[in-house]
C-alpha cells in the first residue's frame, strides 16, 4: 500500500540558511500534519492541513511556514535556519471522511544545522 | 488540553519474556488512543489503535493494548518479546473534532532494550 513520501530524507544546511521539505501523503488523503521531533524527543506537532486550507497550529516557530498545493502535497518552509532547528521532520496523513481516523506517518526528513 | 504521561523511559526484557509498557491519558471525553513503534532512524508505525468498542485492541507484531477508563490508562502488553521489538514506543491520544481525528499528542516515550 502507497504511504506518506516525504523528501529529501536528509538534509544538511548551514545557520542561517532556507530548506525546503515535501510532503505526499496517501492517495485519497485530504489532512496533512508536520511534526517536529528533537533528539531524544517526543514528536511535537508544528501545523496541519485539510482541504489545502490550514486547521490547526502548535508550536511552530514564526520562521516556519507551511501550504497544501493542489494536488494535496505539502511543503515546510524554514529559513534563518538556526542550530536547534535540527530534527527528525515528519509528515502525515488521514482521511476525515472516517470516523476516527487513523494518522499515518512518512519516514521523516532528517535535518541537521550546521 | 490532552497529555500523555509514559511513567517508564527505559525498560530492558529478556527475550522471550512479557512485556507491559504502561501509557496514562488525560482527556476530557472518549479519547482516540495510539501506540507507535520508532526503530532507531525510522519512521512512526502505528501498532494499534482504540477508537471505541471492545476495550482490548490487537496489533501487528503480536501486541496488545487495554483502554481502562477508570485508570484513563492504555497500557501495551506482548507476551513474548522478540530481539526486533527493541525500539522506542509511544503513546498518543488524538483531538477530537467533529471531523475526526484532527491531531496527536505525543507521550515521551519508552526505550525498549532486549537482552538475550
Amino acid at each position: 500500500a502507497a504511504g506518506v513520501i516525504q523528501s529529501p530524507r536528509h538534509l544538511i544546511k548551514e545557520k542561517r540558511e532556507t530548506a525546503t521539505l515535501k510532503c505526499y501523503p496517501i492517495p485519497r488523503h485530504d489532512t496533512v500534519y508536520w511534526y517536529q521531533q528533537g533528539p531524544g524527543q517526543d514528536p511535537q506537532f508544528l501545523i496541519s492541513f485539510y482541504e489545502k486550507m490550514q486547521s490547526d497550529k502548535g508550536s511552530i516557530p514564526d520562521r516556519f511556514s507551511a501550504q497544501q498545493f493542489s494536488d494535496y502535497h505539502s511543503e515546510l518552509n524554514m529559513s534563518s535556519l538556526e542550530l536547534g532547528d535540527s530534527a527528525l521532520y515528519f509528515c502525515a496523513s488521514s482521511y476525515r471522511g472516517l470516523s476516527g481516523n487513523t494518522i499515518y506517518f512518512g519516514e521523516g526528513s532528517w535535518l541537521t544545522v550546521v | 488540553a490532552q497529555s500523555v504521561t509514559q511513567p517508564d523511559i527505559h525498560i530492558t526484557v529478556s527475550e522471550g519474556a512479557s512485556l507491559e509498557l504502561r501509557c496514562n491519558y488525560s482527556y476530557g471525553a472518549t479519547p482516540y488512543l495510539f501506540w507507535y513503534v520508532q526503530s532507531p532512524g525510522q519512521g512512526l508505525q502505528l501498532l494499534l489503535k482504540y477508537f471505541s468498542g471492545d476495550t482490548l485492541v490487537q496489533g501487528i507484531k503480536g501486541f496488545e493494548a487495554e483502554f481502562k477508563r477508570s485508570q484513563s490508562s492504555f497500557n501495551l502488553r506482548k507476551p513474548s518479546v522478540h530481539w526486533s521489538d527493541a525500539a522506542e514506543y509511544f503513546c498518543a491520544v488524538g483531538k477530537i473534532s467533529n471531523f475526526g481525528n484532527e491531531k496527536l499528542t505525543f507521550g515521551t516515550g519508552t526505550r525498549l532494550t532486549i537482552i538475550p
